[in-house]
């Protein structure tokens, strides 16, 4: 069964700081995979996807992933937080074949910013 | 280009009330839609999912339902609520199954 582990269920960096949020995948086909960013009492936004291709995958807001297979990892980074990626973010996984419904989520990381 | 609405953004119900919440979507056709609990600490949880007008597969047995009687919208109901029933809802489309979801703002529902 896929499933999609995010560790750490809350970070913390000062402004200025990398961030780096984790994110491992268990798939027994090649998956695809997604980071979303939900702000306070909003609607999940997607911030960059892998489907195939180049591994290294650029999003909105200066923030990119890597897939590494070997891994079974999709880590999600910024070189330098602002305050305003203080936010829940929730790694995802699907894949080609599966159900209608199988887009699965992680828990989700709340990342703070401190100035 | 495409967008998704919900309402309303707001609910409050007490115990025992019926509930409606819509999601319609604009600027696509036959689009797959979802519905998802995000309850405190919870993360997201999977509802209904439907993949054309008047077909919907649930994924969690409860006292909610959900019905799609056009191809852009999508209605989540109940007849009676719970005090479990509270939570933030949020309906979402793709384009196919594997794909993306696109997500609208949300119904905070609290049920007192």
């Amino acid at each position: 069964a896929q499933s999609v582990t995010q560790l750490g269920s809350h970070v913390s960096v000062s402004e200025g700081a990398l961030v780096l949020l984790r994110c491992n995948y268990s798939s027994s086909v090649p998956p695809y995979l997604f980071w979303y960013v939900q702000y306070p009492n909003q609607g999940l936004q997607l911030l960059l996807k892998y489907t195939t291709g180049a591994t290294l995958v650029k999003g909105i807001n200066g923030f990119e992933a890597e897939f590494k297979k070997s891994e079974t990892s999709f880590h999600l980074t910024k070189p330098s937080a602002h305050m305003s990626d203080a936010a829940e973010y929730f790694c995802a996984v699907s894949y080609i074949g599966g159900s209608q419904g199988n887009l699965i989520f992680g828990k989700g990381t709340k990342l703070s910013v401190k100035p | 280009s495409q967008t998704i609405h919900q309402w309303p953004a707001t609910l409050v119900q007490p115990v025992g009330s019926p509930l409606s919440l819509e999601c319609t979507v604009e600027g696509t056709s036959n689009p797959n839609l979802y519905w998802y609990r995000q309850a405190a600490g919870r993360g997201l949880q999977l509802l209904f999912y439907s993949v054309g007008i008047g077909q919907i597969s649930s994924e969690v047995p409860q006292n909610l339902s959900a019905s799609r009687p056009q191809d852009r919208q999508f209605i989540l109901s109940s007849k009676k609520l719970l005090l479990s029933d509270s939570g933030f809802y949020l309906c979402a489309w793709s384009v196919t199954s594997a794909y993306e979801q696109y997500f609208g703002p949300g119904t905070r529902l609290t049920v007192t």
